[in-house]
């Protein structure tokens, strides 16, 4: 069945240190899509990225799909507290619009 | 426009019990989504809808029934609660018949059955 792995499952980290989470599909992915979800609260859309090897920049956070659409990564440069949240990242499933979630990655930033 | 908007937001129920988990979107979108989350889990999907008067079971339908009443709400029921269905469950909604597009969330229903 379909299966999205995330890594690390929880990181800390300094402020001002860089962060990187990586999503693991047992299928090939159509797109793949990341959310952050603050504690408390609920997952917030953040980018889809649909090509082979393609990459994506929101100021500090950069998106990588890679080259056999079967993994991508999220990396933050210089985090900051607000950076805190778990990160998810989500792929189509065998049916037309549904979508899986992987485990996802709970950020902590130590000040 | 509130988006997705989901009641209630909290609530306690004895093993046994029904109830049922409202959901409405004002955004015309035609998908539907019903998840749970539970620590370390991530979030499941229980059921879907593409389009108003269908539904699709998702990664963990047992023990729900869903209703797609009209475009604008989706409802999602617990005919007899298990303590293993203590949760928080999110509404989504986005538009159909795209393999792409986000989901925007309502803020989330939070569930415990003792």
């Amino acid at each position: 069945g379909q299966q999205v792995m995330q890594i690390p499952q929880y990181q800390h980290v300094q402020e001002g240190e860089d962060f990187t989470t990586y999503c693991n599909s047992s299928t090939t992915l159509s797109n793949i899509q990341w959310y952050k979800q603050r504690p408390g609260g609920h997952p917030v859309f953040l980018i889809q990225l649909v090509k082979s090897g393609e990459v994506k920049k929101q100021k500090r956070l950069t998106f990588q799909f890679g080259e056999a659409k079967k993994n991508s990564s999220l990396h933050i440069t210089a985090t900051q507290t607000t950076d805190v949240g778990t990160y998810f990242c989500a792929g189509p499933g065998k049916g037309a619009n549904n979508l899986f979630f992987g485990t996802g990655t709970r950020l902590t930033v130590i000040p | 426009n509130a988006g997705v908007t989901q009641t209630p937001k909290f609530q306690v129920l004895k093993t046994g019990q029904s109830m049922t988990l409202q959901c409405a979107q004002d955004m015309n979108h035609n998908s539907m989504y019903w998840y749970r989350q539970d620590p370390g889990m991530g979030l499941r999907l229980i059921y879907y809808s593409a389009s108003e008067g269908t539904t699709d079971k998702g990664e963990v339908p047992n023990g729900y029934n869903v209703s797609r009443l009209n475009k604008r709400e989706f409802s999602l029921r617990l005919e007899s609660a298990a303590p293993s269905q203590t949760s928080v469950y999110f509404c989504a909604a986005r538009t159909r018949g795209l393999s792409t597009g986000e989901l925007f969330f309502g803020e989330g229903s939070r569930l415990t059955v003792l």
